[in-house]
């Protein structure tokens, strides 16, 4: 089955900690990206990456880093820095012009 | 910057009914639109790509149109059915950007 798998589905952080977010995604897709949802705010890029080894920030990167040293691979790191973390953080894949695919997501609170 | 409405922000419909969601965009050069569907807590389904080059695209009861110079889709349901009840999310690609700019999504009730 191809597709995109996001883990965990549900996290939970301390203050001061930092957490990562898995997303793995067989379609054999260039591109990868971040999204973040907020109730009543509609999805907002964190980060994507084009193509391996490389990345570039979306609208609220501040607080979050990510690595794409494989192609089916984009983990998301949201740091201590990152004060308002709780929210609904989607996963998705493209390539040419056939349209992105999204993950199950991760809901992630601080506790 | 390309911004992203849609109205309704909800709607709530009897079971059988044709119904229309509205999403318009504030510039004209995207590269394609894309329709989604999502379920609460889950992740977005994709129901509908339109490239900038299309007029409509349809998939069983579904139908979208875009028509850039207005800067406006629609998403047709027809023969709407309580398992149709989800937000639905409109969002564009530019010309020059990778990633897609959304709308805060239409909720959907359709009542049995």
């Amino acid at each position: 089955d191809g597709g995109i798998t996001q883990s965990p589905k549900y996290l939970f952080r301390k203050e001061g900690q930092n957490v990562t977010l898995s997303c793995e995604q067989n379609l054999n897709h260039d591109a990868m990206y971040w999204y973040r949802q907020d109730p009543g705010q509609g999805l907002r890029l964190i980060y994507y990456s084009q193509i391996v080894n490389d990345f570039q920030k979306g609208d609220i990167a501040e607080g979050y880093s990510v690595s794409r040293e494989k192609k089916e691979s984009f983990p998301l790191t949201v740091t201590s820095a990152q004060k308002n973390p709780t929210a609904f953080y989607l996963c998705a894949s493209s390539t040419g012009g056939i349209g992105q695919f999204f993950g199950p997501g991760t809901r992630l609170t601080v506790l | 910057k390309q911004e992203v409405t849609q109205i309704p922000a909800a709607l709530s419909v009897p079971e059988g009914e044709n119904l229309v969601l509205n999403c318009s965009f504030t510039d004209s050069a995207i590269y394609n639109l894309q329709w989604f569907r999502q379920d609460p807590g889950k992740g977005l389904t994709s129901l509908l790509l339109i490239q900038s080059s299309q007029r409509e695209q349809t998939s069983g009861r579904l139908n979208a149109s875009l028509d850039k110079s207005s800067g406006r889709s629609t998403l047709y349901i027809a023969a709407s059915q309580p398992g149709d009840s989800a937000t639905y999310l409109c969002a564009v690609k530019g010309r020059s950007q990778g990633n897609l700019i959304f709308g805060k999504g239409t909720k959907l009730s359709v009542k049995p």
